[in-house]
This record gives structure tokens, sequence and C-alpha cells, in this order.
């Protein structure tokens, strides 16, 4: 079955810094590959998707990159802000037979100001 | 406003007895998910489906069980076979290619 590594230490930076979360998977390649923002005690939110075929994508201050050799996708915040702390969870799509994301186990960021 | 909901936000529950956990969405979407998320991890699939009338077990059915009478509602009944059921649950549903998933605020289920 598809194994999602996020890194479940706590990331801490300093406003302004760039923060990059990492999300490893075995197994298949997905067909798309998503990033999620979690509060405390809330639903995730969607906040970007990458297609297999596309090596960076760009909204805002985030950027993420998916490597399939490396079966790794990074997300990175610019300028980080106290505001952007939060857990942020990948899933991915494999597009096969089961048409349901398989989500990692997030990673907590804290933004210092 | 276009959304998805859930309720109660919290839940008590005594062993041994059954609770369904409503989520409905006025999206439109045809797919429709629940999730368990347990303190410090990710969210493990319970059940999908992708049309009315249609539904699929997901990595942890076991104790669970749904129905899709509507496109708008998909509950979700916790029997007394979950052996933990303690947790936070969380619906979402999703339409198109992409398969980007809207949340909605999630029901904390406590059994007492």
């Amino acid at each position: 079955s598809q194994k999602i590594e996020q890194n479940s230490e706590a990331l801490n930076i300093q406003e302004g810094k760039t923060a990059t979360l990492t999300c490893n998977y075995t197994n298949y390649s997905p067909a798309y590959l998503q990033w999620y923002r979690q509060d405390p005690g809330r639903g995730p939110v969607f906040l970007l998707l990458i297609r297999e075929n596309e090596k960076e994508k760009r909204k805002e201050r985030l950027k993420v990159t998916f490597d399939t050799t490396l079966k790794q996708s990074l997300f990175h915040i610019t300028a980080s802000q106290p505001a952007d702390s939060a857990t942020y969870l990948c899933a991915l799509d494999i597009r096969a037979g089961r048409r349901a994301l398989t989500f990692g186990s997030g990673t907590r960021l804290q933004v210092q100001p | 406003d276009g959304g998805i909901t859930q309720s109660p936000k919290y839940l008590f529950r005594k062993e041994g007895q059954n609770v369904t956990l409503s989520c409905e969405q006025n999206l439109n979407h045809d797919a429709m998910y629940w999730y368990r998320q347990d303190p410090g991890q990710g969210l493990r699939l319970i059940y999908y489906s992708q049309i009315v009338n249609d539904f699929q077990k997901g990595d942890i059915a076991e104790g669970y069980s749904v129905s899709r009478e509507k496109k708008e509602s998909f509950p979700l009944t916790v029997t007394s076979a979950q052996k933990n059921p303690t947790a936070f649950y969380l619906c979402a549903s999703s339409s198109g290619h992409s398969n980007e998933q809207f949340f909605g605020p999630g029901t904390r289920l406590t059994v007492l």
C-alpha cells in the first residue's frame, strides 16, 4: 500500500524566513499531489495541487515542487508569518482503482515573531 | 454560502451505543468521504462514496457504516463494534478531475 512520510517533528522558524516541508512517498507514483493546511480542531483546507507532469507550482507565497524520480514533494512558504503556523498535510491521488486521497500525518510549522 | 457542514461539533457516547454523525454539503459534489483523525496523526479513510447509492470501504471501515441516499448527505454511524471510537471525525466532498477535497469542521466523538 501507499506509504507517505512527513517529518513528524515540528518545524520552528523565524518570521520572514522560508519554511520548507517535505513529503516522501513509496510504491505507486501519484497522478496528483496535494497540500492542505490544518489548524487545531478544524478541518483541513486545500492549498495547492501539482500534477505528475509538473515540476513546480506557485501560488502567492507558496511553492510546491514534485520530483517523481525521488518520490518527493517539497512545500515552501516564503516570507513566513506567525499566521502561517499550522499543520501542513500532503495527500496523494494515485488514480488507480480507489478514487480517494491518501494523507500523510502532517508537519507542524511554528513561525516565531 | 456553499459549504459542507457536520453536526454535532462535540458528541459523547456511552460504551455499547451506536451513534450517527451528520454530514451535509450544498456544493453539488458527487463524491463524499469520511476520515478519522487521532491526536498527532494524519487522516485515515473510513468510507467514501463516488455517487448516490454507492459507497466503498476505506482503510479502517470495521465498526462503521454509512449510507448515501441523497447527493447532499453522507451520514456515518459508529457502531458498538468499533473498539476505540474516540477520535476527531472529518467529512469531505469533492468534484471534478483534480479530486481537491473540501472539508467540514469535524465532529469530536468521545466515548465515556
